[in-house]
Order: structure tokens, then C-alpha cells, then sequence
């Protein structure tokens, strides 16, 4: 497509459910992030990979939060366990360059409502 | 936790006046980056200073950054009631290459 897909748009699960969001990024883009943004705040940094390698996972907030990008191109960002306070907005972005060093190209985001 | 701070938190103005917004961050950086943000949906970039530039312009986008004092500046000129958004600045860090730090956004309301 012509820009960042994400899906599902919209997850309400139970607590202790877990939950996966699919990111599609933009054709050949290099690099993908992903980012947790909670209302009225700016995006949070999770994770990051160049291609197939996940570069940086220091922003994933603990052990539940996984992030894979096995072919280099979609990215799933798998929560385990679901908890109240996972119930944010998750949003996917890609570069056609490594490492930030350009624009960023953001998807709408995929909002999780844990009850 | 997040890089920059963006000052004010909110900017009402009426339409033809100008907006300004800051952001102050903590490291060393790489570039700094400009989005915006409407009504909750993606982030937009708009423009990208690297750390070796002191000004640039895009359209109606003025960008400063000034490194000694750790800070840049947004400048909407003419604003418009399409410019009522959310406003970011994000940081790449020198020591954290690839990791995009964005600020906690500065809400413009542009009435006409």
C-alpha cells in the first residue's frame, strides 16, 4: 500500500489475554519502530529494527513485550498477559533509512483497551 | 521517558497570527525533528534540523535550533484553522543511534 497499515485498528481483550498487532510497513522501507503513545502524551519509544534485526528493545517495557520482524518487512508486536496499564495506543512507523536518521512515516495506530 | 519538553503545553491563537512553540532537550543530538499530530491520528513529519544547522525554513515553517543552549524553536507564520494540531519534537541522540525521542507535544487551537 501507499503508507503504514496497521492492524487491528481497534482491540479491546480481557486482562490476561494476550494480544498481537501487525504492522505492514511502507515497501522497502529499511527500518521499522515501533511506539506506545498514551492520550495526551507524545510517542514512547518501544523498539526498533533495520531489516530483520531488532536493533534496540530497551523501550519495551518488560518481559511480556515481544516485537518480531522475521522477512523484514511486517513487524508484530506480541503482548503477553495483557494488564490495564498496557491499554494505549500502539503505533508503528518506517524509514527508508537506517537508524532515524531521516523522517519517520507513521501508521494511525492500533488502540488497545484492556479491561 | 521522553527527550524533549515542549513549551507551552497549549497555544491558542486566531487565524493570520503567528505560533511559536520550544523544545528543550537533554544530550547530545544528531538531528531534531518536527510532526504534527491531528485529532489522535498518525504523526506527519514536517521538517528535520541536523545538529550542524542553526535555521531552516519549509513553506510557512520556520526551525530553529540553537545546541549550546539545547533548545529549537517552531515558528507557524500566517497560521490557519488547519493548523490546529498537536505538535512534537523528537531528538535522535548521538549515543542512541536510531532511537527517535519524541517530547510530550505543545496543542496548537488556530480559531478563525
Amino acid at each position: 500500500g501507499a503508507g503504514v497499515s496497521q492492524s487491528p485498528r481497534y482491540k479491546v481483550t480481557k486482562r490476561g489475554q494476550d494480544v498481537a498487532l501487525r504492522c505492514d510497513p511502507i515497501s522497502g522501507h529499511v527500518s521499522l519502530y515501533w511506539y506506545r503513545q498514551a492520550l495526551g502524551q507524545g510517542p514512547e519509544f518501544l523498539t526498533y529494527f533495520n531489516y530483520e534485526a531488532q536493533q534496540d528493545k530497551s523501550g519495551l517495557p518488560n518481559d511480556r513485550f515481544s516485537a518480531e520482524r522475521p522477512e523484514g518487512s511486517i513487524s508484530t508486536l506480541t503482548i503477553q498477559r495483557t494488564e490495564q496499564r498496557d491499554s494505549a495506543m500502539y503505533r508503528c512507523a518506517s524509514s527508508p533509512r537506517q537508524g532515524s536518521t531521516g523522517e519517520l512515516f507513521f501508521g494511525e495506530g492500533s488502540r488497545l483497551t484492556v479491561l | 521517558s521522553q527527550q524533549g519538553e515542549e513549551d507551552p503545553q497549549a497555544l491558542s491563537i486566531q487565524e493570520g497570527e503567528n505560533a511559536t512553540m520550544n523544545c528543550s532537550y537533554k544530550t547530545s543530538i544528531n538531528n531534531l525533528q518536527w510532526y504534527r499530530q491531528n485529532s489522535g491520528r498518525g504523526l506527519v513529519h514536517l521538517i528535520l534540523i541536523r545538529s550542524n544547522e542553526r535555521e531552516k525554513h519549509s513553506g510557512r515553517l520556520r526551525v530553529t535550533l540553537d545546541t549550546s543552549k539545547k533548545s529549537s524553536s517552531l515558528l507557524i507564520t500566517a497560521s490557519r484553522a488547519a493548523d490546529t494540531a498537536s505538535y512534537f519534537c523528537a531528538t535522535l541522540g548521538t549515543d542512541s543511534w536510531g532511537k527517535l525521542q519524541f517530547g510530550a507535544g505543545t496543542q496548537v487551537v488556530v480559531t478563525p
